[in-house]
């Protein structure tokens, strides 16, 4: 059974600074990984989709990487702001289980301080 | 504008009674979700459909119903038979027929038993 897990579950950094979120899965045989951000009280946002055949994705400041193999995922934010506060999920669909069915981390929320 | 709509954002339910929370896509999206989500953890996955009347159970199906008359519609029912069902439920699709397979959320309706 797929199980995700995201380490830490809080974080704070002060503003500028470069950071890295980490996603970590037990279950090697995915089909792909996505990143999301949660605002309070909010759904979720896509942020970013990796595909099981590709390494990274970057988008603006954000750049996320996969590693099938460790069963592992990073999303790298450069030179944060404030506005970056939020809860960020990752969700992992599994490449030979039910073919919708995709598992989420519990999230790290992240502060940034100004 | 294309995406998700839930309604309503906030639903108060008395002890006993069945609610029905409202779910639907113009994004002519496929599979659609139904997730509930508690104070510190992750998604947990309710009931999924990939296609028109078809439907599978998730994870926590028990106290939940759902039906899939239409592509673009996704209501779920929290019956009297879930016992606690104060919680924050989020709607999502996919389109599952297309290589990219981003999901999309929509904003959320906060269910609170009285």
């Amino acid at each position: 059974k797929q199980e995700v897990t995201q380490i830490p579950a809080a974080l704070s950094v002060p503003e500028g600074e470069n950071l890295v979120l980490n996603c970590s899965f037990t279950d090697s045989a995915i089909y792909n990984l996505q990143w999301f951000r949660q605002d309070p009280g909010k759904g979720l946002t896509s942020l970013l989709l990796i595909q099981s055949s590709q390494r990274e994705q970057t988008s603006g400041r954000l750049n996320a990487s996969l590693d099938k193999s460790s069963g592992r995922s990073t999303l790298y934010i450069a030179a944060s702001q404030p506005g970056d506060s939020a809860t960020y999920l990752c969700a992992v669909r599994g490449e030979y289980s039910s073919a919708s069915k995709i598992i989420f981390g519990s999230g790290t929320r992240l502060s940034i301080r100004p | 504008d294309g995406g998700i709509t839930q309604s309503p954002k906030y639903l108060f339910r008395k002890e006993g009674q069945n609610v029905t929370l409202s779910c639907e896509q113009n994004l002519n999206h496929d599979a659609m979700y139904w997730y509930r989500q508690d104070p510190g953890q992750g998604l947990r996955l309710i009931y999924y459909s990939q296609i028109v009347n078809d439907f599978q159970k998730g994870d926590i199906a028990e106290g939940y119903s759902v039906s899939r008359e239409k592509k673009e519609s996704f209501p779920l029912t929290v019956t009297s038979a879930q016992k606690n069902p104060t919680a924050f439920y989020l709607c999502a699709s996919i389109k599952d027929k297309s290589s990219y397979n981003e999901q999309f959320f929509g904003p959320g309706t906060r269910l609170t038993v009285l």
